[in-house]
């Protein structure tokens, strides 16, 4: 079966950089596209963007141009995502999630998230 | 733009159903969509993307008291027979070209 496995929880200080691992296995990970999704504490989830599984191109949120790096290791099935000069309110539980076919298409596959936590 | 908004709560009896809605923006109004669950302590979950003609796939293993119906710009997702487990944050999501668009969620308690 599909399964999205997530690094652990992260503390950080402000200004500081963090990357997050999500380690695909019961799939061919060349053959699908993986989102990064976070839901900070009250609020809604927010995209942050997305990776080709194939290609390693990408799609970044334009709030997160600027600090936000994806990428793809195919050797070991896995996606990363670093987001960089990290701030109080970027404390969120962060989530990877597989296409369901292609990029226009719902995320079918989630990971258990990984919960960021930025204090000084 | 490509927004999605839902109502905060919604609340029904254990048994019961409950209708949850999300509304597109009105220039978006054929898209489609997708339904997640998200219970505490676990990843989100898909439920089912939802056409704007009402069609619905469902994700493996859901059961058949979730369904999904459109009108217009708002997309439907009922719950039958609630069940505790039920309990949870619901959103929705859209697709358009090169971003992800989230509702805010709406999140059931089962009385």
């Amino acid at each position: 079966q599909v399964q999205l496995v997530q690094s652990g929880a992260e503390v950080k200080k402000p200004g500081a950089s963090v990357k997050v691992s999500c380690k695909a296995s019961g799939y061919t990970f060349t053959g699908y596209g993986i989102s990064w999704v976070r839901q900070a504490p009250g609020q809604g989830p927010e995209w942050m963007g997305w990776i080709s599984g194939y290609t390693g191109d990408t799609k970044y949120a334009q709030k997160f141009q600027d600090r936000l790096t994806m990428t793809t290791d195919p050797s070991t099935s896995t996606a990363y995502l670093e987001l960089r000069s990290l701030r109080s309110d970027d404390t969120a539980m962060y989530y990877c999630a597989r296409d369901q076919y292609n990029w226009n298409d719902p995320l079918e596959y989630w990971g258990r998230g990984t919960l960021v936590t930025v204090s000084s | 733009q490509l927004v999605l908004t839902q109502s905060p709560s919604a609340s029904a009896s254990l048994g019961a159903s409950v209708n949850l809605t999300c509304t597109l923006s009105r220039d978006f109004s054929t898209y489609a969509i997708a339904w997640h669950q998200k219970q505490p302590e676990k990843g989100p979950r898909y439920l089912m993307k939802l056409n704007s003609d009402g069609s619905h796939n469902s994700g493996d293993g859901i059961p058949d008291r979730f369904s999904g119906s459109s009108f217009g710009a708002e997309r439907y997702l009922t719950i039958s027979s609630l069940q505790t487990e039920d309990e949870a944050d619901y959103f929705c999501q859209a697709w358009g070209t090169g971003i992800q668009v989230f509702g805010g969620g709406t999140r059931l308690t089962v009385l």
